[in-house]
């Protein structure tokens, strides 16, 4: 069974940075478009960017300053860092895969999620 | 590529149809999915491609429409049905959602 798991602090100071790494057990990183979300308590979904494995990124230009995302082929892994964590980057962070479109193979649909990781911007 | 969905909740009978429409402010070009979120839980796809059923999904849920507006509709709504269902358009950078709609129990 594929799966995703989400691992890193479930709380991190103001200014700090944010380190979350996303394992993928049951299948490679391979020809997908590894993805992470977030989401503040109780509202929507946000994209914050994607890591293909050929090493392609796409950053929300909301976020695209702060963020880093990694991926690690031989340990199944890909990683977000978000620098300059405030209150409101306060949410539950996912990590997803999302499938290539079938006409052009561009980002397209998310059929795995992970669980979540729940992360509090606090002193 | 702003998106909204409505109505914002609603309250449904089991057995009940149940019908959500999103719209997108520019052309998405069907490159349009459907999730559902529980509380508590990560969201869980659908539809995709505007009227793709996912593999595993009941067959009552359906998914239709064109640009500038689609609808997803489950066709007899059971108990594990209710949850909050947010459409998604991934045709522009960056891939955006609907506020969502939550669907509760009359």
């Amino acid at each position: 069974q594929v799966q995703l798991q989400e691992s890193g602090p479930g709380l991190v100071k103001p200014s700090e940075t944010l380190s979350l790494t996303c394992k993928l057990s049951g299948d490679s990183i391979s020809h997908f478009y590894w993805t992470w979300f977030r989401q503040p308590p109780g509202k929507g979904l946000e994209y914050i960017g994607y890591i293909h494995n050929d090493g392609r990124t796409n950053y929300n230009p909301s976020l695209q300053s702060r963020v880093t995302l990694s991926v690690d082929t031989s340990t199944h892994e890909f990683s977000l860092k978000v620098s300059s964590m405030t209150a409101a980057d306060t949410a539950v962070y996912y990590c997803a895969r999302a499938q290539p479109r079938s006409y052009d193979f561009y980002l397209g649909h998310v059929d795995l999620w992970g669980q979540g990781r729940q992360v509090t911007v606090s002193p | 590529i702003q998106m909204t969905q409505s109505p914002s909740s609603l309250s449904a009978s089991v057995g009940d149809r149940v019908t959500i429409t999103c719209r997108s402010f520019q052309g998405i070009s069907d490159f349009l999915s459907w999730y559902q979120q529980k509380p508590g839980q990560a969201p869980k796809l659908l539809i995709y491609e505007a009227s793709r059923l996912q593999s595993g999904v009941p067959r009552r849920f359906r998914g239709s429409g064109s640009d500038p507006d689609y609808t997803l509709t489950i066709d007899g709504v059971q108990p594990e049905d209710f949850a909050t269902y947010y459409c998604q358009q991934n045709y522009g950078t960056p891939p955006t959602f609907g506020p969502g709609t939550t669907v509760d129990i009359k």
